[in-house]
């Protein structure tokens, strides 16, 4: 059973517009959750981070929003651009299992100029 | 900037070969991953190494075995390839602190006939 899941596959946005992706989680010994970002024909790279003692995480265009009582965590980029087009998956981690990371599915993000 | 690179980008395989998928990070990171990505299934884990020589099964080791034998080189071996293991291969590294992020390599696609 997935312990991260991504449920919209994809997701079509107007340049200059909200782009909102989520991601649901069941394993509530999570307590580091990540985004990365995935263009075709290259290696995944991290986007921005946030630790559960923390409810946003802001960098520039991009802000994750965590709400641990829902296990839901929600990846907002604000405007999008078209160059944000790209797969995304949201990964979790536990303090006690080092690096190791459980990702979603990915959700594919078109942004439309 | 830490570079993880794979050894090859694309590979054609026949049913039954044996395939090695090499794997080298530059950044005198502890751990080392190898990952399938599948649609739908985002990243799943096959293997994992925290040193030299010790290595963990992930999620979905059947199939796979791994070589670490220096700190920067971790391999992925298909004993006897199937049809099924057809998929795009990632290895990532980490330095193996808390809440610090895998970095990843471009990715081989793998087809096996």
């Amino acid at each position: 059973d997935q312990q991260v899941k991504q449920n919209s596959p994809s997701l079509s946005v107007q340049e200059g517009r909200i782009s909102i992706l989520n991601c649901d989680y069941t394993n509530s010994m999570f307590d580091y959750f990540l985004w990365y970002k995935k263009y075709p024909a290259e290696g995944p790279t991290f986007l921005i981070s946030i630790s559960s003692i923390k409810d946003k995480n802001e960098d520039g265009r991009f802000t994750v929003f965590l709400n641990k009582s829902a296990k839901h965590l929600s990846l907002h980029i604000v405007p999008s651009q078209p160059g944000d087009s790209a797969v995304y998956f949201c990964a979790a981690s536990k303090s006690n299992a080092g690096n190791m990371l459980t990702f979603g599915g990915g959700t594919r993000l078109m942004v439309k100029p | 900037d830490v570079k993880v690179t794979q050894s090859s980008r694309y590979l054609v395989k026949r049913t039954g070969e044996k395939v090695f998928l090499e794997c080298v990070q530059d950044m005198d990171h502890e751990n080392m991953f190898w990952y399938r990505q599948d649609p739908g299934l985002g990243l799943r884990l096959i293997y994992f190494s925290y040193d030299v020589k010790m290595k963990e099964k992930g999620d979905i080791p059947e199939g796979y075995s791994v070589s670490r034998e220096k700190k920067e080189r971790f391999s992925l071996i298909l004993e006897s390839a199937s049809t099924n293991q057809t998929s795009m291969y990632l290895c990532a590294s980490s330095s193996g602190q808390y809440q610090e992020t895998q970095y990843f390599g471009p990715g081989t696609r793998l087809l096996v006939l």
